[in-house]
């Protein structure tokens, strides 16, 4: 297991087009997390999974936005009727989660989304 | 509402001296804080943490250092080197019996060391 594996690694789609992105975490990892980065920003906080169960969603991800984690393995997150403000770096990371020593999330190389 | 905040941009240090990167934070919540480095076109690269009950850690080149009372805690660097140009980031988390919360990350600092 060589860590979190996201793809693809960039994604260039037309104004309201669906996407679907994949993340592939570390494999005893329990803990999934989704986040955004824009140019400038540090990365942002989407939604995060303990197994297959969605623990919070931030407020930036409206409606058009669902994760999903079926059976606590890989984690896929789809935008619905993307729009140019979508554009972005979408980041997966994966932690232990299984006490409270569990500490640092491992970050994959991120997709790249472009709305065009 | 920033958080977590790098108010330092941007930062250049000459090969083989100190490099020090500042992050401040607002949410006494916060009990756990790391520290990762980015290269362009790449996720974030964890790099060293602390927890809220030490007030320093060090893991070879880095140390990071909290200062709970003022909210602040630094990354230092040392002797820095041409691989640490990159973008640090800062970020804050909440510990649980299962594992951080979620990660508050600031807005990051450019590090560049000039040969």
């Amino acid at each position: 297991d060589t860590g979190v594996s996201q793809n693809p690694r960039h994604k260039i789609t037309k104004r309201g087009q669906n996407v679907t992105f994949r993340c592939d975490p570390i494999s005893e990892h329990n803990r999934l997390y989704w986040y955004r980065q824009t140019l400038g920003q540090g990365p942002e906080f989407l939604t995060y999974f303990q197994n297959e169960a969605q623990l919070e969603k931030s407020r930036l991800l409206s409606d058009r936005f669902s994760a999903e984690r079926p059976k606590g393995s890989f984690s896929t997150l789809e935008i619905q009727r993307t729009e140019q403000g979508d554009s972005a770096m979408y980041l997966c990371a994966s932690s232990l989660g299984i006490s409270l020593g569990d500490t640092e999330a491992f970050f994959g190389q991120g997709t790249r989304l472009t709305v065009v | 509402d920033q958080q977590v905040k790098q108010n330092s941009p941007s930062l250049s240090v000459q090969e083989g001296r100190i490099s020090i990167l500042n992050c401040d934070y607002t949410n006494s919540m916060f009990d756990y804080f790391l520290w990762y480095k980015k290269y362009p076109a790449e996720g974030p690269t964890f790099l060293i943490s602390i927890s809220s009950i030490k007030d320093k850690n060090e893991d070879g080149r880095f140390t990071v250092f909290l200062n709970k009372s003022a909210k602040h805690l630094s990354l230092h660097i040392v002797p820095s080197q041409p691989g640490d140009s990159a973008v640090y980031f800062c970020a804050a988390s909440r510990s649980t019996n299962f594992g951080n919360e979620k990660l508050t990350f600031g807005t990051g600092t450019r590090l560049t060391i000039i040969p």
